[in-house]
């Protein structure tokens, strides 16, 4: 079955130091997107790409960095320059020329102690 | 930029009551509108879309929306709710900017089912 792979599906880190989220897709859809999630806060763009080899910042970048070697996966960096980056992490793909709505990953929850 | 609103982040129904979850946009251009469902520590679901074609749309599990321009709302609606349906739902709208498109998201409303 296609879809998008998260993994882990909860990640404990200490503070200071970086960790990375892997994000697969075997959809092969053209568009990835990193949204982080906070209660009572919706979701909250970080990066997302278009094609490979090409991203661009969201909402709330900084922080975080990301690549797209692969047009499957998108994996993301969570630096020790984040602030707070205690919080659920999903990522999301769709078509590049589609309006259907994007297909999300089932997230990963990330604690930093 | 577009934006959307989900007044509330609480709403609570006895199940078999009617569900209605409030969602109004902001756009200079005619938006394509989502609402996605989101059950504990998974990832969203789509419901349903809006994206130009009949304004009554129909999703899964038994959803519905209906887009109203002059209104600038996108109101998702269930005639009789079910103990499965407690979940968080967010409405979001399709912003493109500079040959780029990212969906926009409400805050979410979290929906309590009661016996």
């Amino acid at each position: 079955d296609g879809g998008i792979t998260q993994s882990p599906k909860y990640l404990f880190r200490k503070e200071g130091q970086n960790v990375t989220l892997s994000c697969e897709q075997n959809l092969n859809h053209d568009a990835m997107y990193w949204y982080r999630q906070d209660p009572g806060q919706g979701l909250r763009l970080i990066y997302y790409s278009q094609i490979v080899n090409d991203f661009q910042k969201g909402d709330i970048a900084e922080g975080y960095s990301v690549s797209r070697e692969k047009k499957e996966s998108f994996p993301l960096t969570v630096t020790s320059a984040q602030k707070n980056p205690t919080a659920f992490y999903l990522c999301a793909s769709r078509p590049i020329d589609s309006n259907y709505g994007y297909t999300f990953g089932s997230g990963t929850r990330l604690t930093v102690v | 930029a577009q934006s959307v609103t989900q007044l509330g982040s609480h709403v609570s129904v006895s199940e078999g009551a009617l569900v209605l979850l409030r969602c109004n946009y902001s756009s200079s251009v005619p938006p394509y509108l989502f609402w996605y469902v989101q059950y504990p520590n998974q990832g969203l679901q789509l419901l349903l879309k809006y994206t130009s074609a009949a304004t009554l749309v129909k999703g899964i599990n038994g959803f519905e929306a209906e887009f109203k321009k002059s209104e600038t709302s996108f109101h998702l609606t269930k005639p009789s709710a079910h103990m499965s349906d407690a979940a968080e739902y967010f409405c979001a709208v399709s912003e493109a900017k500079g040959g780029s498109e990212k969906l926009v998201f409400g805050k979410g409303m979290k929906l309590t089912v009661n016996p």
